[in-house]
């Protein structure tokens, strides 16, 4: 089952904005990781953060977490066009242990740059 | 990051024929691979977890006997979807885990679509 919930559903912005993304989940998790999905397209993976980390750096992408709230935010800066797709948390839980998961989802932030 | 590859990119077939999906992991060995669908709109579900050499792992309420799953070695891992009917038309997305960086990495999709 789904266990992250992203927020807002869709954003549109100007280019040239900053894009700010919420993901909330429900159970401990080991990781989260934020991809973004072009339309029909595969998943490219973007940042993955550890539950001991708080904030997480690349390139225009900043990842924050806090485990204490289970809730991640994705901030996009200075949006270009080409950022427009969908955005999706997915998480890591701990129950499994040691070993490879699969990941749950979230349910996705439609992002659109307008130019 | 690492590369995963899949085949076909997209296949239309009659209902009640079988379809192979290829998954293969390019630069690295993957123990583990996961299975994902996603419909319309709709975020990305885990259907069941590829082991190589043993038998996959299945969701809860995904039909084991419907989704074959072969993960014959490090780097290749199959999903037959058998006797193929209109609503399993979807897109089917792999990954595997980078299990240095426990970083998923996901193929590009196959969209499947069953007259």
């Amino acid at each position: 089952s789904q266990q992250g919930e992203e927020d807002p559903q869709a954003l549109s912005i100007q280019e040239g904005e900053n894009a700010t993304m919420n993901c909330s989940y429900k159970t401990s998790i080991n990781n989260l990781q934020w991809y973004r999905q072009n339309s029909g397209r595969g998943l490219v993976h973007l940042i993955l953060i550890r539950s001991n980390e708080r904030e997480k750096h690349s390139g225009r992408l900043r990842v924050t977490l806090d485990t204490s709230k289970k809730s991640s935010s994705l901030l996009i800066t200075a949006s270009r066009a080409a950022d427009t797709a969908s955005y999706f948390c997915a998480t890591d839980d701990s129950y499994s242990g040691g070993g490879a998961d699969g990941l749950t989802f979230g349910k996705g932030t439609h992002l659109i740059i307008q130019p | 990051g690492a590369v995963v590859s899949q085949h076909p990119s997209w296949v239309i077939c009659k209902s009640g024929t079988s379809v192979k999906i290829e998954c293969r992991s390019l630069d690295f060995q993957a123990t583990t691979m996961f299975w994902y669908r996603q419909f319309p709109k709709q975020s990305l579900m885990l259907m069941a977890t590829s082991n190589e050499g043993s038998k996959a792992t299945y969701e809860q309420g995904v039909e084991k006997d419907k989704f074959l799953i072969n993960h014959a070695s490090l780097t290749l891992s199959t999903l037959t979807v058998t006797s193929a009917h209109p609503e399993d038309s979807s897109f089917y997305i792999c990954s595997g885990t980078d299990e240095y960086t426990d970083t998923q990495y996901f193929g590009p999709g196959t969209r499947l679509t069953v007259l």
